[in-house]
């Protein structure tokens, strides 16, 4: 299964940008990396998603270096409800992982008056 | 609907019982994934259906476990004899294809006592 490495846990304080990292090394090209979280007790939401330009939507940016083997979600201004567990994920679309997402342990973000 | 909806909500089972959770999907959306996610766990995949099939039913644990979706719209999964280490959040998820983000719904716990 796809892995990726990501810290256990980070601090945030409110109105801060939030920087989660993910290490996804064995990432191949046709590969997508894929943030999700999970606020306590609700299904997992979906963030943002991208290949290998960075991407930015209404919830946050994305950064993926040249090499793609490591990867940002920018929180632009963190608030109190931004907390929550952090999903990095990859995998191929096509083939036959028919777009089965692996989750791994996450990063449990903490947001702080 | 506006989401992915997922009924009940909770169920509470004996051990041995049959027991059987629905999922609405997005209307449209021809990708459904169902997932487990056991207290304090991360999220285990258990069975993928694009359309009415199901080209991959891997993470099923055991053959008490079956799911099947009709119409290309809702689906059932269905746990016989239930045992208590099936307890756990059941949580469905559609995506419109493979490499669009999924839309996760709010799960069914499931509490066999």
């Amino acid at each position: 299964d796809a892995k990726t490495t990501q810290p256990p846990s980070m601090d945030c304080a409110e109105g801060r940008a939030a920087n989660l990292p993910c290490n996804h090394s064995t990432i191949s090209g046709n590969e997508y990396v894929y943030w999700y979280r999970q606020i306590h007790s609700q299904g997992p939401q979906y963030i943002i998603h991208g290949l290998k330009n960075n991407e930015t939507n209404e919830m946050a940016s994305l950064i993926i270096t040249e090499d793609r083997k490591s990867s940002t979600l920018i929180l632009p201004h963190a608030t109190l409800r931004d907390t929550a567990v952090y999903y990095c994920i990859f995998h191929n679309a096509g083939g036959t992982s028919y777009g089965k997402l692996t989750f791994g342990q996450g990063t449990i973000l903490t947001v702080h008056p | 609907g506006a989401g992915v909806s997922q009924s009940p909500s909770n169920k509470v089972t004996e051990k041995g019982k049959d027991v059987e959770l629905r999922c609405d999907p997005i209307s449209g959306h021809t990708a459904l994934y169902w997932y487990r996610q056991s207290l304090g766990q991360g999220l285990e995949f258990l069975i993928y259906f694009q359309g009415n099939s199901a080209p991959d039913k891997s993470g099923l644990p055991s053959d008490r476990f079956s799911a099947e979706r009709t119409g290309g719209s809702v689906s059932t999964l269905t746990i016989q004899r239930t045992q208590q280490e099936d307890s756990a959040v059941y949580l469905c998820a559609s995506s419109f294809s493979a490499t669009n983000g999924y839309t996760f719904g709010s799960g069914t716990r499931l509490t066999v006592v």
